[in-house]
């Protein structure tokens, strides 16, 4: 998986307490996504971010989600106020520029949350 | 509205043989199409990609073919090996205004006996 690294790789919440989900590109990768599986679905798209820029977040809830990918340090997916249908698993993807050639898409291990 | 369907859950095939996952889309601004192996508690893996321009791209013994007018591409394992067992992900690029996301199926689990 090409150096993605997040963490934790599980994480368990309860219901109305936050979930903070970390995601640290390859090497030199400025472009971050995250996506979300839910059990038995496909990976849905979430939000996109550059360094320090929110590029496009029409995946995300309106309300509760929010990410951030800051100059130094990894980028952040922050969940608040979890309820039971936020667990999922939760993946973090990386490119080093957005090109024609569309396989540097690169995935981490994914993070997975439950919420009791 | 699923813009990207994977109709068979699971396909199980004999070490040997060929195994065809099938994929189906609906949106015509698809330009690039990707085939991801998700083995358990991993992320997915890039395998094979293929550009809307084209109808056929091989990479050893993965080859993935689109039929633009039926909306619908395959991806071909010959001969399959038991490592390949995994769940495979179709997925569709669309590019809007400067964002490159992508589009999954559900997957499709691969199982390769021995």
């Amino acid at each position: 998986n090409a150096g993605v690294m997040q963490n934790p790789r599980h994480l368990v919440r309860r219901r109305g307490q936050e979930a903070r989900l970390r995601c640290s590109p390859v090497k030199g990768h400025s472009h971050v996504y995250w996506y979300r599986q839910l059990p038995e679905e496909g990976l849905k798209f979430m939000v996109y971010l550059q360094k320090e820029n929110i590029i496009d977040e029409s995946g995300m809830p309106k309300e509760r989600f929010s990410a951030e990918f800051p100059k130094e340090g990894p980028s952040i997916l922050r969940i608040q106020q979890v309820v039971r249908g936020d667990s999922a698993a939760y993946f973090c993807a990386s490119s080093p520029w957005v090109t024609a050639s569309t396989d540097t898409q690169y995935f981490g291990p994914g993070t997975r949350l439950t919420v009791l | 509205d699923q813009q990207v369907k994977q109709n068979s859950p699971s396909l199980s095939v004999q070490e040997g043989r060929i195994s065809i996952l099938n994929c189906d889309y609906t949106n015509s601004m698809f330009d690039y199409f990707l085939w991801y192996k998700k083995y358990p508690a991993e992320g997915p893996t890039f395998l094979i990609s293929i550009s809307s321009i084209k109808d056929k791209n091989e990479d050893g013994r993965f080859t993935v073919f689109l039929n633009k007018s039926a909306k619908h591409l395959s991806l071909h394992i010959v001969p399959s090996q038991p490592g390949d067992s995994a769940v495979y992900f179709c997925a569709a690029r669309v590019d809007q205004g400067g964002s490159e996301k992508l589009v999954f199926g559900k997957g499709t689990k691969l199982t390769v006996n021995p």
